[in-house]
């Protein structure tokens, strides 16, 4: 089974300088790797995927993640954060089943001016 | 290209009352899924439909009934609203059934109270 731990329940960045969304895993097999972005009062929005290959991935908005698997780690990342960025972040296991159990309490991103 | 629609948008319910929320997406998937999200407890699955005709149960189904009518419909019905079920509801959609590499597409959700 897979599962993810995010450390941080909060994250907080001023504008302009990198941001980084912890996401570690645990898993049996290959893990089918997802981030997801929840803006105020809106459903949730994919960002980015780790599927196989490329350990570099690139998504929406500027962000990117790497999976690691030595520190078996996809952390998200983004050079430059923007106060539009401020929003709930899931980072979510998918199952071979092609759905996803839980997607955790994500971490909340606050991108100050 | 509305993606995934949800109606109604808000709904106050009184304990004991019944409803259903209603969900469609004109993109063409096979699968689709109904979530609720809760402060300090993410988004849980409630149910999901791989396909056309198929039901499953996820994590927390107790107290909720689903029906896929047909390919882009998937309704969540509450037969007995209880406080407890006070919470936003997402219905998602992916392209395929069985396929972890496709991503889900989420409606706007409905804000559910139950006094």
């Amino acid at each position: 089974a897979q599962s993810v731990a995010q450390p941080e329940d909060q994250v907080n960045v001023a504008e302009g300088n990198p941001l980084t969304v912890k996401c570690t895993y645990s898993v049996s097999g290959n893990p089918y790797l997802f981030w997801y972005v929840q803006y105020p009062n809106r459903g949730l929005q994919f960002l980015l995927k780790y599927i196989t290959g490329d350990n570099l991935v690139k998504g929406s908005y500027g962000f990117e993640a790497e999976f690691n698997k030595s520190q078996t780690s996809f952390h998200l990342k983004k050079p430059s954060a923007l106060v539009s960025d401020s929003a709930l972040y899931f980072c979510v296991p998918f199952y071979d089943s092609g759905y996803a159990l839980n997607f955790g309490k994500g971490t909340s991103l606050l991108v100050t001016p | 290209n509305a993606g995934v629609t949800q109606t109604p948008k808000f709904q106050v319910l009184k304990t004991g009352q019944s409803m259903t929320l209603q969900c469609a997406q004109d993109m063409n998937h096979n699968s689709m899924y109904w979530y609720r999200q809760d402060p300090g407890m993410g988004l849980r699955l409630i149910y999901y439909s791989a396909s056309e005709g198929t039901t499953d149960k996820g994590e927390v189904p107790n107290g909720y009934n689903v029906s896929r009518l047909n390919k882009r419909e998937f309704s969540l019905r509450l037969e007995s609203a209880a406080p407890s079920q006070t919470s936003v509801y997402f219905c998602a959609s992916s392209e395929a059934s069985g396929r972890p590499s496709y991503e889900q597409y989420f409606g706007p959700g409905t804000r559910l109270t139950v006094t």
